[in-house]
């Protein structure tokens, strides 16, 4: 594709439900990044990929946040067991292999926990 | 520890002057950084950056930054704004000599006025 494609564009679910995010990067990217943006914040990192190595965790804010990256391609980021302060959009964004390259985002995801 | 600081949560600047808007860093080696810029209802896209060589860089729509390793910032700048120029602008940068994260700040808000 042309672009980073994001799915679904807006989720609205219950407290304690688990949702399923999705990142199509752009094909060849290797380096992939998820972000969470909440309202009238700034971007938070959660993890990134890079190529077959292991990703990078170190932002994930708790253990019911998780993520992978099948086939070096397409990411799933996962959150169980939603609280209400899971509310916010989650940001993909992929980068060619060089690490001084410039990230392409998506439009994001908006998830509302009720 | 490793950090982005953008001071000013809102710019206000009239269309036709110049705006400046602040970013500090903290980080451990050469850094790598970058500014973005959200438009409303858009993802963020990619402004320009500083990785190595001359202080000074141009990058998209006029803007330029100025790399001052003395005082760990990397403010952005335009000569002129543009009321089009209003939007969410993210400084990030590298964390580490050794990682791809990126970490980015809260966020300024420029508004321009006519």
């Amino acid at each position: 594709g042309a672009g980073v494609s994001q799915s679904p564009s807006n989720k609205v679910t219950e407290k304690g439900k688990d949702v399923e995010l999705r990142c199509d990067p752009i094909s060849g990217h290797t380096a992939l990044y998820w972000y969470r943006q909440s309202l009238g914040q700034g971007l938070e990192f959660l993890i990134y990929f890079q190529g077959n190595s292991a990703p990078d965790k170190s932002g994930l804010p708790s253990d019911r946040f998780s993520a992978e990256r099948t086939g070096g391609s397409v990411s799933t980021l996962t959150i169980q067991r939603t609280q209400q302060e899971d509310s916010a959009v989650y940001l993909c964004a992929s980068r060619q292999g060089t690490n001084t390259g410039e990230l392409f985002f998506g439009e994001g995801s908006r998830l509302t926990v009720l | 520890a490793q950090s982005v600081a953008q001071p000013e949560d809102q710019v206000n600047v009239a269309e036709g002057n110049p705006l400046t808007v602040k970013c500090t860093y903290s980080v451990s080696g050469n850094p790598y950084l970058f500014w973005y810029v959200q438009y409303p209802n858009r993802g963020l896209q990619f402004l320009l950056k500083y990785i190595t060589g001359d202080n000074l860089v141009k990058g998209s729509y006029g803007f330029e930054a100025e790399f001052n390793k003395s005082q760990t910032s990397f403010h952005l700048k335009k000569p002129s704004a543009l009321v089009s120029d209003s939007a969410l602008y993210f400084c990030a940068v590298r964390v580490a000599y050794n990682t791809d994260k990126l970490i980015f700040g809260t966020g300024t808000r420029l508004q321009v006025f006519p």
